[in-house]
């Protein structure tokens, strides 16, 4: 099965904090992709890339970056963590088809 | 505006009735994909059904099968003999283009849907 993997499951930083989120994937996947999460407004998409060092950003991208200097892994970083950035953070990947999305088992993070 | 648009944020359900989850679209696209995904209280998502934009038969996997009406751009799950483990968040997702490299195989999310399956 393929995996994807996030380093953490829950996170809580401080505000102001640089934060690094990562993502694994093991199945040799060209794409992957940053969402957040919150209560009704649904998966939004941060950032994608689908290359190795090739990234474009998503619909909300603001007070994000991302890097991608391997293949299997795509780091989300909050280069200074505010509250409004508290969410559910999920990484996916998919094959070059489109049609095999799969995802983190996300992580909670909260900016006190 | 909206591209996935789930209009019901909750729904009840009788263990072993069916139960139609909506979702409509809006795209320009003539190829694009429609994505089915559940998330139990755990977080995950898990992957239900796909349907292609030319695939001219509903998709349907197990107890899921989706409802494709390409002219009125709904894409509609349908969940037969619901069971008390389909309590859960749905969520409807689109990819426009042909998928493949570059940026074709964003996801679009809609809102989600709470499904509630009693006994």
């Amino acid at each position: 099965d393929v995996k994807v993997t996030q380093s953490s499951r829950y996170l809580v930083k401080r505000t102001g904090e640089k934060v690094f989120l990562e993502c694994v994937q093991d199945m040799d996947h060209e794409n992957m992709f940053w969402y957040r999460q919150d209560p009704g407004l649904g998966l939004r998409l941060i950032y994608f890339s689908y290359d190795v060092k090739m990234k474009e950003k998503g619909d909300i991208p603001e007070g994000y970056s991302v890097s991608r200097e391997k293949k299997e892994r795509f780091s989300l970083i909050l280069e200074s963590a505010s509250t409004n950035q508290t969410s559910m953070y999920l990484c996916a990947s998919v094959t070059w088809t489109g049609r095999g999305y799969t995802f983190g088992s996300g992580t909670r993070l909260t900016v006190v | 505006a909206q591209k996935i648009t789930q209009t019901q944020p909750g729904m009840f359900v009788q263990e072993k009735e069916a139960v139609t989850l909506d979702c409509t679209y809006d795209t320009s696209d003539q190829s694009y994909g429609l994505f089915w995904y559940k998330q139990p209280s755990s977080g995950e998502m898990i992957f239900l059904i796909y349907q292609g934009s030319y695939d001219e038969q509903n998709a349907t996997e197990g107890r899921y099968s989706l409802n494709f009406q390409k002219a009125r751009k709904s894409a509609n799950l349908v969940i037969s003999a619901s069971q008390l483990g389909d309590s859960a968040m749905y969520f409807c997702a689109m990819r426009e283009g042909r998928g493949l490299t570059g940026g074709g195989n964003k996801l679009t999310f809609g809102t989600g849907t709470q499904l509630k399956v009693e006994l």
